[in-house]
């Protein structure tokens, strides 16, 4: 079985850039989540998406970042204008379905360094 | 706010020595807890979950938690640590808040010295 995809890897951008990442789950998988993992802290979920639908996105900072699922398979993960402080690693997971004590997995992640 | 607090950052201990790291979560509804573990190189994976009914749970490379509900803790433990141990475990807490949304602690690093 094939795992979550990102890409790229790595991203070095200055700050008032734009960038955007890629994420492919697992196929079957209805529910797909992105976090922003700030170095020395745990994963922070910015949005989640159940099928092609945005089930939460109460943390992401929408006047900057945006996210889409379309035809509820790959998704992207957009920052514009990016901040120093977005710098982090950016996961993208899946899960089979939203709840119900399925376990997420996640993707090698994206590592972004903002200069 | 809901927040979920792993109290040690950093452990090192020696091989064959017993492991446990603390977590607690600040929720008062119902809850799947989840232990991943982050090892060196390689993506986030599932140690082990609880979902329902035994709080006592076992999950792969003999990883055990337990579920004590009035503590609001599930702690994880290992009687015997071996060097392929090192790596970042993270506490996980999915709540229901009329979805469902999932809350990782802090983190914690496990260095094993062979």
């Amino acid at each position: 079985e094939a795992g979550v995809a990102q890409s790229p890897r790595y991203k070095i951008i200055e700050k008032r850039q734009s960038v955007a990442f890629w994420c492919n789950p697992i196929s079957g998988h209805a529910t797909l989540y992105w976090y922003q993992q700030i170095l020395g802290q745990g994963p922070k979920l910015l949005i989640q998406f159940q099928n092609n639908g945005v089930v939460d996105d109460s943390q992401l900072p929408k006047d900057r970042f945006s996210a889409e699922r379309l035809k509820g398979v790959d998704s992207t993960l957009k920052i514009q204008p990016a901040k120093l402080e977005d710098s982090a690693v950016y996961l993208c997971a899946s899960s089979l379905v939203l709840g119900g004590g399925y376990e997420q997995y996640f993707g090698p992640g994206t590592r972004l360094t903002v200069t | 706010a809901q927040s979920v607090s792993q109290h040690n950052h950093h452990v090192i201990l020696s091989e064959a020595a017993s492991l446990e790291l603390g977590c607690n979560y600040s929720y008062g509804g119902t809850v799947n807890l989840f232990w991943y573990v982050q090892y060196p190189g390689q993506h986030l994976q599932l140690l082990l979950k609880y979902f329902s009914g035994d709080p006592l749970v076992k999950g792969i490379k003999g990883f055990e938690a337990e579920f004590i509900k009035s503590k609001f803790s599930f702690n994880l433990r290992k009687p015997s640590v071996q060097w392929s141990d090192t790596a970042e475990y993270f506490c996980a807490v999915m709540i229901s808040t009329g979805g469902f949304k999932t809350i990782f602690g802090a983190g914690t690093r496990l260095f094993v010295k062979a």
